[in-house]
């Protein structure tokens, strides 16, 4: 049961630039909490891509990154590469405390 | 260099009681400021949060699983054991453990193991 919505999946050519949204709620990303951003591989544990919204782990490449407002937030992935085919999720945080995630997108390079 | 590994049956019988055990190294759950959590994924599906303790011995539950879940840790063996009790078909799932990091992500996983429900 996610809390944050995302699309299903999203494709692009090599090289080109492809976003993926998260949607949450007043009491998640609209509260002010963090959204982070995983990068999962298949058959793999997800790894972490974006912490605090739009700060990259070292050895993330540049070509990632994300940015938040209101009660959203979006990855971003330019200059496509046929490693970054995954799944993708978001993840942020209530009061509860609670720990929530995306649906997950699945970024196709065609 | 931090790691982290679960460890547990890979099958259980509904109504039984799952117990997994994360391993862990490269950091203490002694020091202040650090937290443990416990992840599921079913197949195909989203990933869920299950559970986290901290240093201080805190702990704290999902609000859907919280009666079946318990958390603990033993900090001189470097492990966090989680029970979930009266296990269905749907709690099929990879199950992770993973440290809770800066600003409340996830910035170490571990390789995770699939648990099945099945009679």
């Amino acid at each position: 049961q996610s809390v944050l919505t995302q699309p299903p999946s999203v494709s692009g050519a090599p090289g080109q630039r492809v976003t993926i949204s998260c949607t949450g709620s007043s009491s998640n990303i609209g509260a002010g909490y963090d959204v982070h951003w995983y990068q999962q591989l298949p058959g793999t544990a997800p790894k972490l891509l974006i912490y605090g919204n739009s700060n990259r782990p070292s050895g993330v490449p540049d070509r990632f990154s994300g940015s938040k407002s209101g009660t959203s937030a979006s990855l971003a992935i330019t200059g496509l590469q046929a490693e970054d085919e995954a799944d993708y999720y978001c993840q942020s945080y209530d009061s509860s405390p609670n720990y929530v995630f995306g649906t997950g997108t699945k970024v196709t390079v065609l | 260099q931090v790691t982290l590994k679960e460890s547990g049956p890979a099958l259980v019988k509904p109504t039984q009681t799952l117990t997994l055990t994360c391993t862990f190294s490269g950091f203490s759950l002694s020091t202040s400021g650090m937290r443990v959590s416990w992840i599921r994924q079913p197949p195909g599906k989203a990933l869920e949060w299950l559970a986290r303790i901290d240093w201080d011995d805190d702990k704290f539950y999902s609000t859907s699983l919280k009666t079946r879940l318990t958390i603990s840790k033993d900090t001189s063996k470097n492990q966090v054991v989680l029970t979930m009790t009266n296990m269905d078909p749907v709690d099929t799932a990879t199950y992770y453990c993973a440290r809770i990091g800066i600003r409340n992500s996830v910035d170490y996983w571990g390789q995770g193991t699939l648990v099945t429900v099945s009679s």
